[in-house]
């Protein structure tokens, strides 16, 4: 089974919605990272939480790693075509993995305008 | 991610031939980690290294693949006789261990024909 599974899939939303995608372990997570990829480019990092029940934002976006580092979700408010992408989370299992990131199998929103 | 620098961005070679990656970290930055995207896949680690160091090759493939960071220049990865099942997107990843932050290059799109 995958170690990290993110959620939903896919996403499609009206421009101005809100929206919130999902990443969980089934283990507990040294940091946990989230990027945005465009089609056939690279990935652009948004942000990385390593505390249980941190949150961090930039500009409309949110993220927010759970107590128990095992869960995150991040948050997109108000939506833009411009958010529109791939986006991908990783996970830090720490230890002697320290900085090796394992990949969700990534959430492709789209926006309509 | 602006600054770690990845050549070339599209690489096409014949069955047999060999392909060479390059990957020029963050300045000041002295762990690079490698990453293969397959089509359909995910994104999966391949390999970490310092300077002049292999730390972490066990998502390597056994042949044909091999890694280097040297003291002077960029990471080369070097794949030999490459096959079909090589084509994917590279991509490096810059890391500063202090501060946990892991920046992504652009990528490298090998196409075997």
């Amino acid at each position: 089974s995958q170690e990290l599974e993110q959620s939903p899939q896919s996403l499609i939303v009206q421009e101005g919605k809100n929206l919130t995608i999902n990443c969980t372990s089934s283990k507990t997570l040294y940091g946990l990272y989230w990027y945005k990829q465009k089609y056939g480019e690279g990935l652009i990092f948004l942000m990385m939480l390593q505390k249980g029940g941190e949150e961090k934002s930039h500009e409309k976006i949110t993220a927010k790693l759970d107590e128990k580092k095992q869960q995150s979700s991040l948050h997109i408010t108000a939506s833009q075509p411009s958010h529109a992408g791939i986006y991908l989370c990783g996970a830090d299992r720490g230890g002697t993995s320290y900085g090796k990131l394992t990949f969700g199998q990534g959430t492709i929103l789209t926006v309509h305008p | 991610n602006a600054g770690v620098m990845q050549n070339p961005r599209h690489l096409v070679r014949r069955r047999g031939q060999e392909a060479r990656l390059r990957c020029s970290p963050m300045k000041g930055h002295s762990h690079v980690y490698w990453y293969r995207q397959l089509p359909e896949e995910g994104l999966k680690f391949m390999v970490y290294l310092q300077k002049e160091n292999i730390i972490d090759e066990s998502g390597m493939p056994k042949e044909r693949f091999s890694a280097e960071f040297p003291k002077e220049g960029p990471s080369i990865l070097r794949i030999q006789q490459v096959v079909r099942g090589d084509s994917a997107a590279y991509f490096c990843a810059s890391w500063q261990r202090d501060i946990g932050e892991q920046f992504f290059g652009p990528g490298t799109r090998l196409t075997v024909l």
